[in-house]
């Protein structure tokens, strides 16, 4: 089944203590993106890749970081998690080029206290 | 991207067809319409999309008036697993980054 694989689903964790959340796409898509839900924000997107060792700044990238050493895999990075960085966060990834749907995952909710 | 609006909220009855309009009084000639829903803090779902003919895929249906300014998602029979948050979003060929702009969209409750 195609699909896009987020981990963990839930995770509450202390401020400061780096952690990886896991991002895995079985479509051979080249896009991938990370954004991040608050209620009253919408949707943001934090990073974006076009492709694998290609990534790029979204609109709120900061404390977050992210790699694309495999073209499946697309792992958010919170090297040092602080309270404002509590939501709900989803990956995505399409197949690039003109009118591309976007696939998403289910979404992981972090809580940083 | 051309600004969507569209209303907050609908209710439509189980079985019958829902009809969620968006209007984009402001979308230029290479601008194709998306639609994606949200079920409670799901990751949002691709519905379908269109440039200028109506489109229909195994979800629903896409209206697009002549003058493109404004469409209409159809979902032909409602069922209960179909309330979610409905986004329409207007957005032109990208070869860059592929960001999707979600708009404040319609809450679609489906009434049994």
């Amino acid at each position: 089944e195609a699909q896009v694989t987020q981990n963990p689903r839930y995770l509450i964790t202390v401020t400061g203590k780096k952690l990886t959340v896991t991002c895995s796409q079985n479509m051979n898509h080249e896009y991938m993106s990370w954004y991040r839900q608050d209620p009253g924000l919408g949707l943001r997107q934090i990073y974006y890749s076009m492709n694998v060792e290609v990534t790029d700044k979204g609109d709120v990238p900061e404390g977050y970081k992210v790699s694309r050493k495999e073209k499946r895999n697309f792992p958010l990075i919170l090297e040092s998690p602080s309270p404002n960085q509590t939501s709900l966060y989803f990956c995505a990834s399409s197949l690039t080029g003109e009118n591309q749907p976007q696939h998403f995952g289910d979404g992981t909710r972090l809580s940083i206290l | 991207d051309a600004k969507t609006t569209q209303p907050p909220s609908m209710d439509c009855a189980e079985g019958r067809a829902a009809n969620l309009p968006c209007n984009h009084s402001t979308i230029s000639g290479n601008e194709y319409v998306y639609w994606y829903r949200q079920i409670h803090s799901q990751g949002p779902q691709y519905i379908i999309h269109g440039l200028k003919n109506n489109e229909t895929n195994e979800m629903a249906s896409l209206i697009i008036t002549e003058d493109r300014k404004s469409s209409t998602l159809i979902l032909p029979h409602a069922t209960l697993r179909d309330t979610a948050v409905y986004y329409c979003i207007v957005r032109g060929p990208n070869f860059g980054n592929e960001k999707l702009t979600f708009g404040t969209g319609t809450r679609l409750t489906i009434i049994p």
